[in-house]
């Protein structure tokens, strides 16, 4: 059964600290990974990676892609209260239904003062 | 742009009563809409994937006469729970796409959620 597995589960850090937030995934036939960022309500979109080494960045924020050893790493860096959030990965595997994305369970980030 | 909206956020229903919830895609013509089920502390879960016009594909373990999805035009699908129960209490979240085959799933538009208490 495909599966996506996020890793830690949760995590308290203090403003300027880095944190690394683990994804690793079993999808039959991988087309790309996505990382999330939810908030209460709905994710909002952070990248999209679909070739191995090739990193993305966004501010204080990147994610590198290792489709050999099938995970990803998100990272972010000189953190803030505002970066406070849920983390979801999430896998699109070619399939009967398209666009289906397969969600880990999320990485909460707490990130004190 | 790509704004995805869900009505209402939040309702309370009593066991047994119906209860409909709507997705609208407001600046962009939906063709195709997912439903997930998001319990506490868990990932979204994929309830059933729709097309404009015709039937929704349920995932499975979804029972698809107590989840009665309809997806009748470009900008508008609804989930209606039907017979609710307190074990359907759940944060049920949308998101919509232009695409119909081939499509990006990064071009996925996530609606606000709507969260159903049971009681």
């Amino acid at each position: 059964e495909d599966k996506v597995v996020q890793s830690p589960l949760s995590l308290v850090v203090h403003e300027g600290d880095t944190v690394t937030l683990n994804c690793s995934y079993e999808v039959t036939n991988f087309r790309s990974l996505l990382w999330y960022k939810q908030e209460k309500k709905a994710p909002t979109f952070l990248f999209m990676l679909t070739s191995s080494g090739i990193e993305k960045k966004s501010g204080r924020l990147s994610s590198i892609l290792d489709k050999k050893e099938l995970f990803s790493i998100l990272n972010i860096t000189a953190t803030q209260t505002g970066d406070s959030a849920v983390y979801l990965c999430a896998v699109n595997g070619r399939g009967s239904t398209l666009g289906r994305l397969y969600f880990g369970r999320g990485t909460q980030l707490t990130v004190w003062p | 742009g790509a704004v995805v909206s869900q009505h209402p956020s939040w309702v309370i229903c009593k066991s047994g009563t119906s209860v409909k919830i709507e997705c609208r895609s407001l600046d962009f013509q939906a063709t195709t809409m997912f439903w997930y089920r998001q319990f506490p502390k868990q990932s979204l879960m994929l309830m059933a994937t729709s097309n404009e016009g015709s039937k929704a594909t349920y995932e499975q373990g979804v029972e698809k006469d107590k989840f009665l999805i309809n997806h009748a035009s470009l900008t508008l699908s609804t989930l209606t729970v039907t017979s609710a129960h307190p074990e359907d209490s759940s944060f049920y979240i949308c998101s919509a796409s232009e695409g119909l085959a081939g499509f990006a799933a990064y071009e996925q538009y996530f609606g606000p959620g709507t969260r159903l208490t049971v009681t």
